[in-house]
């Protein structure tokens, strides 16, 4: 079975510090990757995604991802963290053939001073 | 604006009552989802619809029901079957195929009185 794994339940980061969230997932083929991020309380928000192409991907808000083959990963990235980025962060997988997404579980990002 | 819709933000359920969540999307998506959110849990995925008048059942269908009579609409019952109702619900909707991208509505929560 498809299944996407999002090791750090918990980070925290120092403002200004740099930001890597981690994302491995299971099967084999190409896959369709996405990151998305939730503020609580709320739904959740696309952030980036990478179908097929350059494997280092631009996202809003200054985030980046890159797709790594040979390790099934697509970590996130952010140089520099702002207070507002806390919240909660998700890593999703699709596959062609008409079935949904699988989500990871989340990691959560706190923010300090 | 195009958007997904949710309502009420939060909804407060009885014993034994079966109550009724709403999902409208004016994107013109094709699938729509329907996901449950527990605290350390991730997305769990309820119900998903590819086209109007058929879906399928997800990962925890059982004590939800769901019907899919109009392109923009996509209704969750929770029924008195499912004995711990309360999360946080999400829809979601794509345009074409299921491993699209997802976009979000902003939620309902669903408490037990």
């Amino acid at each position: 079975a498809q299944s996407v794994t999002q090791p750090d339940i918990h980070i925290t980061v120092s403002e200004g510090a740099s930001l890597e969230l981690r994302c491995n997932y299971s099967y084999g083929a190409t896959p369709y990757l996405f990151w998305y991020v939730q503020s609580p309380g709320q739904g959740l928000q696309l952030l980036l995604k990478y179908f097929s192409g350059d494997t280092l991907v631009q996202g809003i808000k200054g985030f980046e991802a890159e797709f790594k083959r040979s390790q099934s990963s697509f970590n996130l990235r952010k140089p520099s963290v702002h207070w507002s980025d806390a919240a909660e962060y998700f890593c999703a997988v699709g596959y062609s053939g008409n079935t949904p997404l699988v989500f990871g579980k989340g990691t959560r990002l706190s923010v300090i001073a | 604006d195009g958007g997904i819709t949710q309502s009420p933000k939060y909804l407060f359920r009885k014993e034994g009552q079966n109550v009724t969540l709403s999902c409208e999307q004016n994107l013109n998506h094709d699938a729509m989802y329907w996901y449950r959110q527990d605290p350390g849990q991730g997305l769990r995925l309820i119900y998903y619809s590819q086209i109007v008048n058929d879906f399928q059942k997800g990962d925890i269908a059982e004590g939800y029901s769901v019907s899919r009579e109009k392109k923009e609409s996509f209704p969750l019952t929770v029924t008195s079957a499912q004995k711990n109702p309360t999360a946080f619900y999400l829809c979601a909707s794509s345009y074409g195929q299921t491993q699209e991208t997802q976009y979000f509505g902003p939620g309902t929560r669903l408490l037990v009185l």
